[in-house]
């Protein structure tokens, strides 16, 4: 149990474009999911946190209309990295809650690397 | 906000040995303390994690202590085999998680 799927695993664009990356909980229901990114041989620095329904919470430094997250459904969220830049190349990972009362445990997906060339 | 702090960076030991990873964390409100196995190119693996109120957990080779009063909290894990090498990271907090640096451990035969 607690699978989480990102799609896609690995993608390439060229800057300026934008990129859509889909995470989703298989067999459970996510009632939060986080955004990390991380760089090579460093740490997972927690980009946002979104709740189905409600708009996400970004941590401070993030920019929140270059990194657009949508929490549509209890299974679903999509993080879109919008005009992107080189600087953007990075490991993004997403993890899903399932929030049951005293539920804290966070399941992570297997990642997506970008490149943007 | 939380601050947690991992040691050590790296960490090499003979298959059979044990390890010891040790974090300490700074916000006394944090009560949930997870550790993850992460290996190259994957998304981290939840192995083991510990909640305030208690102070040892245990599942097979792996162990996890808590001292509250001190803030910091330790990864033990025996028997050490190579597929245990990878880069383990301890996290702290409550629905949202802080995270160490990360320790890199290598298992060498």
């Amino acid at each position: 149990g607690a699978v989480v799927s990102q799609h896609p695993s690995w993608v390439i664009c060229k800057s300026g474009t934008s990129v859509k990356i889909e995470c989703r909980s298989l067999d459970f229901q996510a009632t939060t999911m986080f955004w990390y990114r991380q760089f090579p041989k460093q740490s997972l620095m927690l980009m946002a946190t979104s709740n189905e329904g409600s708009k996400a919470t970004y941590e401070q430094g993030v920019e929140k209309d270059k990194f657009l997250i949508n929490h549509a459904s209890l299974t679903l969220s999509t993080l879109t990295v919008t005009s992107a830049h080189p600087e953007d190349s990075s490991f993004y990972i997403c993890s899903a809650q399932a929030g049951a009362s005293g539920s804290y445990e966070q399941y992570f997906g297997p990642g997506t690397r970008l490149t943007v060339t | 906000g939380e601050n947690v702090e991992q040691h050590p960076s790296t960490l090499s030991v003979q298959e059979g040995d044990s390890a010891v990873i040790k974090c300490t964390y700074s916000d006394s409100a944090s009560n949930y303390f997870p550790w993850y196995k992460q290996e190259l190119g994957k998304g981290p693996q939840l192995i083991i994690d510990i909640r305030s109120n208690v102070g040892e957990k245990k599942d097979q080779r792996i162990a996890v202590t808590l001292n509250k009063t001190a803030k910091h909290f330790s990864l033990h894990i025996t028997e050490t085999q190579p597929e245990d090498s990878a880069v383990y990271f301890c996290a702290g907090g409550l629905s949202k998680l802080t995270f160490g640096t990360g320790t890199r451990l290598q298992v060498t035969l």
